[in-house]
């Protein structure tokens, strides 16, 4: 069965103090790898999609990478403002449908 | 452009009942996905809709329905609502292949 596991659950840092958050997906025919944004009570945003091992994107504080059995999400020098659930979700099947993880609670205290 | 808009933004229902949510998808988008949140969880797929059909269903009862209009906008609908269904409904369009953009999602209250 097709599975997206995030860890950790919630992480609390420091202003400034840089780390990473991990995806690892068991799922045959990967067809995408997303990570999104989501603050209280709203939607996910789009931040990322990676297709191969070995991709990484960039975008501000963020840099997503992806391996053949995970992806990474390392944030850098975080702010207060990055505080949000970051959410990574797996593309499959023919179609367009998403399988999420539970995703990562980030909280950055000034 | 506007983005992606769903109404209403909440909604609080009794058990038995049949509810109606509506999604708007990013202009230039033709396919539309709803996903289930549950509080602490990440979404859950329910459906897909392309070209006005049900593409690709998740594992929700028959009791989750849905539409897709000639303008590409959507419905889901709910009928014999279950305390259990309480969550936030997210509607998500794509242009085929592409990535998913969400709106903001509806909160649904079952009591």
């Amino acid at each position: 069965e097709d599975q997206v596991t995030q860890s950790p659950e919630a992480l609390r840092l420091q202003e400034g103090e840089s780390s990473s958050l991990n995806c690892s997906y068991t799922v045959s025919g990967l067809r995408g790898l997303f990570w999104y944004r989501q603050d209280p009570g709203k939607g996910p945003e789009f931040l990322f999609t990676l297709y191969s091992a070995g991709e990484e994107k960039e975008k501000e504080r963020l840099k997503a990478t992806l391996t053949k059995k995970e992806s990474f999400l390392h944030i850098t020098a975080p702010k207060p403002e990055d505080s949000a659930t970051y959410l990574c979700a797996n593309r499959v099947g023919g179609a367009q449908k998403l399988v999420f993880g539970q995703g990562t609670r980030l909280t950055i205290n000034p | 452009d506007a983005g992606v808009t769903q109404s209403p933004t909440h909604l609080i229902k009794t058990r038995g009942q049949q509810v109606t949510l509506r999604c708007s998808p990013k202009s230039g988008h033709d396919t539309v996905s709803w996903y289930q949140q549950a509080l602490g969880q990440g979404p859950q797929f329910i459906f897909q809709y392309y070209e006005e059909e049900e593409r690709q269903r998740g594992n929700f009862p028959d009791r989750f329905s849905g539409h897709q209009f000639p303008n590409y906008s959507s419905e889901l609908n709910v009928n014999a609502l279950l305390l259990g269904d309480s969550a936030l409904y997210l509607c998500a369009s794509s242009l085929s292949g592409s990535e998913q953009f969400f709106g903001p999602g509806t909160r649904l209250t079952v009591l």
